[in-house]
């Protein structure tokens, strides 16, 4: 099993730039979760998706952040335009709400985001 | 809306040491679960151990145990034999098992291990 796989793992940019982050969550699980990660506010919840449908956007800052996931298997994360607040790391974690590792997420490496 | 707190923003203690970290929690909710994560500096979240607040029994995985209090909202880590490993953040969690099921976070404890 590979595992949660997120890209890139690193980005730097400029202000006013258009960001992509993308998402692979593993196979089988049917909800997949969108958090940020910054000193000051710590692991913030962006969006969450159950069998490819958002459920709670809440969390999104901002009409500047969207998210998407077009099927099972794929999962994007966008910021246009992007601003230096932007810079943190931004996980995404999938979760099989079925069987013996319900209620568990299982996160990817993060992406590191730098907006300058 | 549920709320997680860990009261200890940073810990250290020697190798071979015994360590508690605490956590408390808000909801309303009767039955969820309960995690503890370990973000080493390579920054990936791990799950160190989880508890269903349905069952009274603490859970344990080697090292790591729980002390969870559910009239207290009290779901504190025990690391025994603590390794230099075990350097990292903790962060305690809450998932509800009804309505939103989104994992809500503390803001983490800072555990360093001294040889």
């Amino acid at each position: 099993d590979a595992g949660v796989i997120q890209s890139p793992r690193h980005e730097v940019t400029e202000m006013g730039q258009e960001v992509t982050l993308r998402c692979k969550p593993i196979s089988g699980h049917n909800s997949l979760f969108w958090y940020r990660q910054t000193m000051m506010r710590g692991l913030e919840l962006l969006i969450y998706f159950n069998n490819n449908v958002p459920i709670d956007d809440s969390g999104m800052p901002e009409d500047r952040f969207s998210a998407k996931m077009p099927n099972a298997s794929f999962s994007t994360l966008k910021i246009q335009p992007s601003e230096p607040r932007d810079s943190a790391v931004y996980f995404c974690a999938s979760n099989p709400r079925a069987g013996g590792s319900a209620g568990e997420l299982f996160f990817g490496e993060g992406s590191r985001l730098t907006v300058l | 809306a549920q709320t997680v707190t860990q009261s200890q923003p940073e810990m250290s203690v020697q190798e071979a040491e015994t360590v508690t970290l605490s956590c408390t929690y808000d909801t309303s909710e009767n039955n969820y679960y309960l995690f503890w994560y370990k973000q080493p500096p390579s920054r990936q979240m791990i799950l160190v151990i989880r508890q269903e607040a349905y069952k009274q029994q603490n859970a344990t995985e080697n090292r790591f145990s729980v002390n969870f209090q559910k009239a207290a909202k009290s779901f504190s880590l025990k690391i025994s034999d603590s390794q230099l490993g075990d350097t990292a953040m903790y962060f305690c969690a809450f998932m509800g098992i009804q309505g939103a099921q989104k994992l809500v976070f503390g803001q983490g404890t800072r555990l360093t291990i001294n040889p």
